[in-house]
């Protein structure tokens, strides 16, 4: 399985952009790269997925690192709603099947 | 377009007892997917089901059963309830195709007394 480390905590302030890192050293080609957030009190919510190239949606964008061994989450202006858990998740199976969620990284946006 | 639902919202039961959770998936949605969330933990999978058979099983013992129906909704009973059952149980639909994403409900928070 391939395994992801990302900080337990990270701060930001408000209306700046936000960097999440995230290392999936031992993912295979195949994988699609995952994120989610959880705020609290919710389930998680889909943020963004990609699999070689750099992704953009509403929310955020992904950079994926050309060796895919990492990727980090760029939130562009973080406001006070985008605090939450961050995960960062290898979808092993290709369809979803079986998401291993870690522990996260907590973000806090300061005002 | 509908999201998931989930219910109850909040349930209590008693150890030994046995427990229903239900979910409705988004429409159009032919996969659905449990998780159980400890506190202060990230979810953990407990299997997931498409078209109406079970597609994947985490590391939950065979207590943990669920249902899909034809309507794609979904339940997940769980029996001889322990302690350690108490937790944040989310589902999860989806279509099933490479790279889709899941759409979580909020969840039926359990406690076990």
């Amino acid at each position: 399985d391939a395994k992801t480390t990302q900080p337990n905590s990270m701060e930001s302030n408000e209306e700046e952009p936000v960097h999440l890192p995230c290392n999936h050293s031992t993912i295979s080609g195949t994988d699609y790269i995952h994120w989610y957030r959880q705020l609290p009190s919710q389930g998680p919510e889909y943020v963004i997925h990609g699999l070689t190239s750099n992704v953009n949606n509403r929310m955020a964008s992904l950079a994926i690192a050309e060796d895919r061994k990492s990727s980090t989450l760029i939130l562009h202006r973080a406001t006070l709603r985008d605090a939450a858990v961050y995960y960062c998740i290898p979808d092993l199976s290709g369809s979803a099947r079986q998401l291993t969620f870690g522990s996260g990284t907590q973000l806090t946006v300061l005002p | 377009e509908t999201g998931v639902t989930q219910s109850p919202t909040h349930l209590i039961k008693t150890r030994g007892q046995q427990v229903t959770l239900r979910c409705s998936s988004q429409s159009g949605h032919n996969t659905v997917s449990w998780y159980q969330q400890a506190l202060g933990q990230g979810p953990q999978f407990i299997f997931q089901y498409y078209r109406e058979e079970e597609n994947g099983r985490g590391n939950f013992p065979p207590r943990f059963s669920g249902l899909q129906f034809p309507n794609y909704s979904s339940e997940l009973n769980v029996n001889a309830l322990e302690l350690d059952d108490s937790a944040l149980y989310l589902c999860a639909s989806s279509l099933r195709a490479p790279g889709e994403a899941l759409h979580f409900g909020n969840g039926t928070r359990l406690t076990v007394t």
